[in-house]
């Protein structure tokens, strides 16, 4: 299965500036997923991410606040603008493992804190 | 929006004993995956069950799906405090190929 290198592993950021966390996949995939898992909670997805085209984003989630891009098969990148304690999440980006699982496999992970 | 509901939101059991976790979901569904997440970080696929399939087993775990009832539940056998995580399931749906997660089991083995 894909294996995912995911950075920065975790940041402090100023409200009001903005952070960009890069996915890395060691192969092509067609689509990427990016998820927030604010503290305590489960996992929300944020936006799919397809090479070539416009992301597409779930309810409650826009593009002037998460911009995406991918602008390859294998990397993908999403910004967090604007940022408010709100914001304070751990971001998550997944990709299909492939067929003999048809699991995901998710990035390890940015532990993102706005003060 | 979340899928469904999780319980136990947390469950607390010594090494050895067995952990069982329900997930019941919404809409109709293609599978139903379940993952673990240790302290937050990235999660780790576990198991993926098809709707056409009752029962699955992979090594300690054994997973069911009653798509009657939405419903699927986890069990670990034989527990260790290395399985000390969070358990989610998940399930995709329709023509997306999206994880819609469950709310989420928070498992303590204490030895």
């Amino acid at each position: 299965s894909a294996v995912i290198s995911q950075k920065p592993s975790r940041d402090i950021c100023q409200r009001g500036t903005s952070l960009t966390i890069q996915c890395q996949v060691d192969s092509q995939v067609t689509m990427m997923f990016w998820y927030r898992q604010q503290p305590g909670q489960s996992l929300t997805l944020i936006a799919t991410a397809n090479q070539g085209s416009e992301a597409t984003y779930e309810s409650g989630f826009v593009i002037d606040k998460f911009p995406i891009s991918r602008p390859n098969l294998t990397f993908s990148t999403l910004t967090v603008s604007n940022m408010s304690p709100e914001d304070s999440s751990i971001y998550l980006c997944s990709v299909a493992s492939g067929p003999s699982t048809g699991g995901y496999t998710f990035g390890s992970g940015t532990r993102l804190t706005v003060v | 929006s979340q899928q469904g509901e999780e319980d136990p939101q947390a469950l607390s059991i010594q090494e050895g004993e067995n952990a069982t976790m329900n997930c019941s979901y919404k809409t109709s569904i293609n599978n139903l995956q379940w993952y673990r997440q240790n302290s937050g970080r990235g999660l780790v696929h576990l198991i993926l069950i098809r709707s056409n399939e009752r029962e699955k087993h992979s090594g300690r775990l054994r997973v069911t799906l009653d798509t009657s009832k939405k419903s699927s539940s986890l069990l670990i056998t034989a527990s260790r405090a290395a399985d000390t995580a969070s358990y989610f399931c998940a399930t995709v749906g329709g023509t997306a190929s999206k994880l819609t997660f469950g709310t989420g089991t928070r498992l303590q083995v204490t030895l």
